[in-house]
């Protein structure tokens, strides 16, 4: 079957660095998405990646690779509206989005 | 600002009621999506529009129904609405074929509460 799977709840500290993993089983691969959820409002879009490697885009970055199914998001700098949930989906073969349950991020003072 | 607007943030629904979510985007995007949110679960995709008139059945599209009469616009209908349907539905939409890196822009979702 196809799964995605992330850490349910991480703690960290402001100003510091966190790493959320996520792992994925799709049939076939067409790229990975994380999006960013504050509680109550619409997730909106971070990242994209297809190839191996590791995107950056100003505090947020995020690596792939495909030969172990396996993603990170990296949040540098971490501010207290970081807190929130972010979504890892993975596109499969029939280009259909199978999504993670969510890592809810807390950011502590 | 491009949107997509689901015009019921909250709504409370007796069991067998016929429940209507409204969704309109702004952004001459050919795909529409439903999604339910529950907590511990990922979105789970319940139906999908690449045109209009047109619908395709996502993973859980039992007990629900959908309608796309006008480009904009994407409705989920509970013909009939149950408890295990009391959920978060988030709606969205991108432009362009399914494949590639095509962005979702979602709405802030309709909260659903079937007593």
């Amino acid at each position: 079957g196809q799964n995605i799977d992330q850490p349910t709840e991480m703690t960290a500290t402001e100003g510091a660095i966190v790493q959320i993993n996520c792992t994925y089983q799709t049939s076939g691969f067409n790229g990975l998405f994380w999006y960013q959820q504050h509680a109550g409002e619409a997730p909106t879009f971070l990242s994209y990646n297809v190839l191996d490697g590791l995107e950056e885009k100003g505090r947020f970055s995020s690596f792939l690779s495909r030969s172990k199914g396996y993603s990170y998001l990296l949040l540098k700098e971490l501010q207290m509206k970081d807190s929130a949930s972010y979504l890892c989906a993975g596109k499969d073969s029939n280009y259909q989005l199978i999504w993670g349950a969510g890592t809810k991020l807390i950011i502590k003072p | 600002d491009v949107k997509v607007t689901q015009s019921s943030r909250y709504l409370v629904k007796r069991t067998g009621e016929k429940v209507f979510l409204e969704c309109v985007q702004d952004m001459d995007h050919e795909n529409m999506f439903w999604y339910r949110q529950d907590p511990g679960l990922g979105l789970r995709l319940i139906y999908f529009s690449y045109d209009v008139k047109m619908k395709e059945k996502g993973d859980i599209p039992e007990g629900y129904s959908v309608s796309r009469e006008k480009k904009e616009r994407f409705s989920l209908i509970l013909e009939s609405a149950s408890t295990n349907q009391t959920s978060m539905y988030l709606c969205a939409s991108n432009g362009g074929s399914l494949s590639g890196a095509n962005v979702l822009t979602f709405g802030a979702g309709s909260r659903l509460t079937v007593l």
